[in-house]
């Protein structure tokens, strides 16, 4: 069975500084792992995912989250956080039914 | 494209009433999902179809039905509302269940049962 753990419900960083927002997954099958941005009172948007191809992923907004086998991590990192990044962040793997399995989020906050 | 649509945006519902919440997707996708959303909780699957005709339960089913009779829509029927179901809902839309495929979310259902 799949499962993911977002380590930290709430991050807060200043303006300019790196974001790190850390996941780990537990998958007895090669994850596909994927992770979503949610706005406040919007949906989810993809951020970006790993479908087994380059294990450095770029996606949009300038976030990018490296796959790390031995260590079980897909953490999402941006060198330079804007106040325009706060949101709740979710980290999700492909489940055995086509789903989403997600992690519990991840609020930034960002200072200015 | 307007993607994944859902309405209503917001509902309060008595308790043991029922209502069914809207989905459309325009997309041409074959799989479609509903999705639970509590503080702190993350997302947990309710039910989810492969085409239409066809549907199966996910995580947290009780309490929920669903149809797919078009490959467009898929509602999500609450029979007797409850507390517990006091909720964020989220339909999703993907072309396949293969392992990389995104899956698009509409804006949500804000249940308030009281």
């Amino acid at each position: 069975a799949q499962s993911v753990t977002q380590l930290g419900s709430h991050v807060s960083v200043s303006e300019g500084a790196l974001v790190l927002l850390r996941c780990n997954y537990s998958s007895s099958v090669p994850p596909y792992l994927f992770w979503y941005v949610q706005y406040p009172n919007q949906g989810l948007q993809l951020l970006l995912k790993y479908t087994s191809a380059a294990t450095l992923v770029k996606g949009i907004n300038g976030f990018e989250a490296e796959f790390k086998k031995s260590e079980t991590s897909f953490h999402l990192t941006k060198p330079s956080a804007h106040m325009s990044d706060a949101a709740e962040y979710f980290c999700a793997v492909r489940g055995s039914q086509g789903n989403l399995i997600f992690g519990k989020g991840t609020k930034l906050s960002v200072k200015p | 494209n307007a993607g994944v649509t859902q309405t209503p945006k917001f509902r309060i519902l008595k308790i043991g009433q029922s209502m069914t919440l809207q989905c459309t997707q325009d997309m041409n996708h074959n799989y479609m999902y509903w999705y639970r959303q509590d503080p702190g909780m993350g997302l947990k699957l309710i039910y989810y179809s492969v085409g239409a005709g066809i549907t199966d339960k996910g995580e947290v089913p009780n309490g929920y039905n669903v149809s797919r009779s078009t490959t467009e829509d898929f509602p999500l029927r609450l029979e007797l509302a409850a507390p517990s179901q006091t909720s964020v809902y989220f339909c999703a839309s993907s072309y396949s269940g293969s392992q990389g495929q995104t899956q698009y979310f509409g804006p949500g259902t804000r249940l308030l049962v009281l």
